[in-house]
């Protein structure tokens, strides 16, 4: 089966570091996507892993552990735009059209 | 910067009406997709296609259809519409090789009455 699991919402503060983890039970694996979206609006792509470690790309960077099933996205000095859904997405192998996504993790950050 | 657009953006359409959803890109990119995603769920794949002529059905089962007669055109038809239809339904498109990030248009929001 395909199951893909991430918390629902999270809260941080302007300035701080937050976490979003991802763990994913999938029928193999071939990469993993991080995308944002605010709300109304279309998701936009962050970070693509399909090799253990971290990838960096600014204030953002992404982890993934395939023996463990788990990645996490990494957001520093958070800005209020900030404030959206992040969509964790897994392809599955022999597939690489379909991406299977969680149902996303909503940051809010305050001031 | 990506450039797939959609239209129209939002939609409110009786039962029994027939609707296309406009879905094109810019980009020159083989392959695009249709998502539908309700409120705080993730998105499922509805359709895809690998270039003109191809039309695939994805994961979650949908009485719409497709079609991709040209590359950067490819428009989703419900021959009569629902409340069930009621949703956001989001159009994708990415390059034929990897690491086949999909680019998506900002969605069409559909409400059948």
């Amino acid at each position: 089966g395909q199951n893909i699991d991430q918390p629902t919402e999270m809260t941080a503060t302007e300035g701080a570091i937050v976490q979003i983890n991802c763990t994913y039970q999938t029928s193999g694996f071939n990469g993993l996507f991080w995308y944002q979206q605010h709300a109304g609006e279309a998701p936009t792509f962050l970070s693509y892993n399909v090799l253990d470690g971290l990838e960096e790309k600014g204030r953002f960077s992404s982890f993934l552990s395939r023996s463990k099933g788990y990645s996490y996205l990494l957001l520093k000095e958070l800005q209020m735009k900030d404030s959206a859904s992040y969509l964790c997405a897994v392809r599955p192998p022999l597939n690489t059209d379909k991406l299977i996504f969680g149902t996303g993790t909503r940051l809010q950050v305050f001031p | 910067e990506a450039d797939i657009y959609q239209t129209p953006r939002y939609l409110v359409i009786g039962t029994g009406k027939k609707i296309t959803l406009e879905c094109s890109q810019t980009m020159g990119h083989d392959k695009m997709y249709w998502y539908q995603q309700d409120p705080g769920m993730e998105l499922h794949l509805i359709h895809y296609s690998y270039g003109v002529n191809s039309t695939e059905k994805g994961d979650l089962s949908s009485e719409s259809t497709v079609s991709r007669i040209r590359t950067e055109h490819f428009p989703l038809t419900l021959e009569s519409a629902r409340p069930s239809h009621t949703s956001q339904y989001l159009c994708a498109s990415s390059e034929l090789v990897g690491p086949y990030e999909q680019y998506f248009g900002p969605g069409t929001r559909l409400t059948v009455t």
